[in-house]
């Protein structure tokens, strides 16, 4: 199973300003998922970060709002923009497992904006 | 797109049998998955099944029907760490075992 970590753990923002949330793997993987995580609610996919390509966002996310790098293998960013106190969740990465059906997620960032 | 429904929130008691039931409706299908969700943590893979029939592993098992667009995750001789959320979700075809949609959850309580 692949070890995934995420930085920060937590944070509280001002509305307007961005926060950037980093996943590391501790293994090469080719797809990397962004999913989001409102209080009391499932997991809503934003997008799925690809290496070298364009992430591909889900209804209802843009890249304006959620922009997403995927530098190598191992590591990728998601950052949530301007923003307002809706954007208040848990983010959550995710990476496929070598089977490909399962998937193993990181510890999560959970971010509150006042 | 997909549509799946789960239970809010049940209730058991430590040592019973619990049976969480998720339905789907989706054009397409490649697999159900159930995941365990404790507060405050990420979700961990429970079970997945894609064909019909059921799936045993330990406490756990699942079921899945395909034409009835219908599983669920049985959990015996419960205990209060099985406390925590349950999410099924459906592997849409194109993306097989790698692009799930969730279900909302279903909130388990195990009592003493």
């Amino acid at each position: 199973s692949a070890v995934i970590s995420q930085k920060p753990s937590r944070d509280i923002c001002q509305r307007g300003t961005s926060l950037t949330i980093q996943c590391q793997v501790d293994s090469q993987v080719t797809m990397m998922f962004w999913y989001r995580q409102q209080p009391g609610q499932s997991l809503t996919l934003i997008a799925t970060a690809n290496q070298g390509s364009e992430a591909t966002y889900e209804s209802g996310f843009v890249i304006d709002k959620f922009p997403i790098s995927r530098p190598n293998l191992t590591f990728s960013t998601l950052t949530v923009s301007n923003m307002s106190p809706e954007d208040s969740s848990i983010y959550l990465c995710s990476v496929g497992g070598e089977s490909s059906y399962e998937q193993y997620f990181g510890p999560g960032t959970r971010l509150t904006v006042t | 797109g997909q549509n799946i429904d789960q239970p809010t929130e049940m209730t058991a008691t430590e040592g019973a049998i619990v049976q969480i039931n998720c339905t789907y409706q989706t054009s397409g299908f490649n697999g159900l998955f159930w995941y365990q969700q404790h507060a405050g943590e990420a979700p961990t893979f429970l079970s997945y099944n894609v064909l019909d029939g059921l799936e045993e592993k330990g406490r756990f098992s699942s079921f899945l029907s395909r034409s009835k667009g219908y599983s669920y995750l049985l959990l015996k001789e419960l205990q209060m760490k099985d406390s925590a959320s349950y999410l099924c979700a459906v592997s849409p075809p194109e993306d097989y075992g790698q692009n799930f949609v969730f279900g909302p959850g279903t909130r388990l309580s195990v009592l003493p």
